[in-house]
Formats: structure tokens, C-alpha cells, sequence
């Protein structure tokens, strides 16, 4: 079984000041690891993902994260927030021995930007 | 590749009265997922398809739904007699299966009110 927790259902920063979303999971097998940003009335849209390798992964708008197998962490951060962050963010984990590869989300994070 | 499409984006529809939804894929993904997303909550499994086999269903899909995938293309999810606690946000999901850790692609969603 799998499992996500985020930490914060909302988040406020001040524009051009730092971004730090947190996620930690649970997993019987070796994950693999998601962000996903939604905006309003649309989709999700995926910002970076973990899969094996290096620990610490880039992704799109500046977003980066780092995986910690020693703390289940996969915390999402930008340097510098843009008015044009402000959306949900969801964390995911997949991984399965049997080929279904769904993913299971957290309950997601609202990030606010202050102008 | 124009993405992974959805019909309809809104549906309103009286309890108990049957509705369907279509998911377009991106062309030669060979895998299907559908999830529901309530208010304040991350998107959860539903089902999903590789090619036009229906591989695995979540204990959240009670009978009322059938999904179906002919031809391995586009799909289809059908909710009988609707209940108004199918008020959710359903969104499909592409992806070509080439290994471990596949990216997800997501459509817009189909918003469904039942009254």
C-alpha cells in the first residue's frame, strides 16, 4: 500500500521569495515520485518526477525537489516565487510489482502568492 | 499530439438518470487511467486499461460504473442511476508504457453535478 502526505493545505509567500511544499510518503516498494500542478478548471500538469538516479530533480518553472529515502521526503522548492505559481499542487507516488503503475495524491497544497 | 481530450467538460444531470463521459487519449498511448477528484481532495484511482483490457478496477467503482476501452482507443465511463455523492471531478489519464516510473498525461476533466 501507498500513501501521501502533504504537509500544509495552504501556503502563502511573498512574490520573489522562497517556495517549500512539503511531501512525505509511504511505500512497500521502491517509489516513484510526482508533482503535479493544477489550475483552475483544468487538469494536472506534471512539474517533475522521480524515478532512479539522481536525488535531486528539475523540472519545469524552476521547480526542483530531492528525494530522501532516510526521511520518505520529496519536498517540492522554487528559489523565487512568481504571481504565476499561484495554483494546487499535488504530490504522487506510483511503483508496484504488478504493472499497474497509478498513482495514489496527496490531498494537495494551495499556494498562494503575495504580491 | 494535441494531448489527452475530455467530453463533455460540465455535466448537470438529475439523481438518478445515467451520464457518460469520453476520454481521448494521446495517439499510441497504450495505457488508460481514470480517476475522481472531490472538492479539497487529490484525484483517486478509479480503473485502468492497457490497450482495450480492463486490468484493474478500485473498490470506489461500485456497480453503477462501467468503463470500457474498444479498440484500445478512446474510453468511455458510464454512471448508472447517479447519486449525488458521483458529484466529482473526473479526469482520464494517457501514458505509453516503457517502463518503470511513466508519466501520466491528464485531460481537462469532466465536472459532474448531480442534483
Amino acid at each position: 500500500a501507498q500513501s501521501v502526505t502533504q504537509l500544509g493545505s495552504h501556503v502563502s509567500v511573498s512574490e520573489g521569495a522562497l517556495v517549500l511544499l512539503r511531501c512525505n510518503y509511504s511505500s512497500s516498494v521502491p517509489p516513484y515520485l510526482f508533482w503535479y500542478v493544477q489550475y483552475p478548471n483544468q487538469g494536472l500538469q506534471l512539474l517533475l518526477k522521480y524515478t532512479t538516479g539522481a536525488t535531486l530533480v528539475k523540472g519545469i518553472n524552476g521547480f526542483e525537489a530531492e528525494f530522501k529515502k532516510s526521511e520518505t521526503s520529496f519536498h517540492l522548492t522554487k528559489p523565487s516565487a512568481h504571481m504565476s505559481d499561484a495554483a494546487e499542487y499535488f504530490c504522487a507516488v506510483s511503483g508496484s510489482n504488478f504493472g499497474n503503475e497509478k498513482l495514489t495524491f496527496g490531498t494537495g497544497t494551495r499556494l498562494t502568492i503575495i504580491p | 499530439d494535441t494531448g489527452v481530450s475530455q467530453d463533455p467538460r460540465h455535466k448537470i444531470t438529475k439523481r438518478g438518470q445515467n451520464v457518460t463521459f469520453r476520454c481521448d487519449p494521446i495517439s499510441e498511448h497504450n495505457r488508460l487511467y481514470w480517476y475522481r477528484q472531490t472538492l479539497g481532495q487529490g484525484p483517486e484511482f478509479l480503473t485502468y486499461f492497457q490497450n482495450e483490457a480492463q486490468l484493474e478496477k478500485s473498490r470506489l467503482l461500485s456497480d453503477r460504473f462501467s468503463a470500457e476501452r474498444p479498440k484500445g482507443s478512446f474510453s468511455t465511463l458510464e454512471i448508472q442511476r447517479t447519486e449525488q455523492g458521483d458529484s466529482a471531478m473526473y479526469l482520464c489519464a494517457s501514458s505509453f508504457r516503457a517502463g518503470e516510473g511513466e508519466t501520466q498525461y491528464f485531460g481537462p476533466g469532466t465536472r459532474l453535478l448531480v442534483l
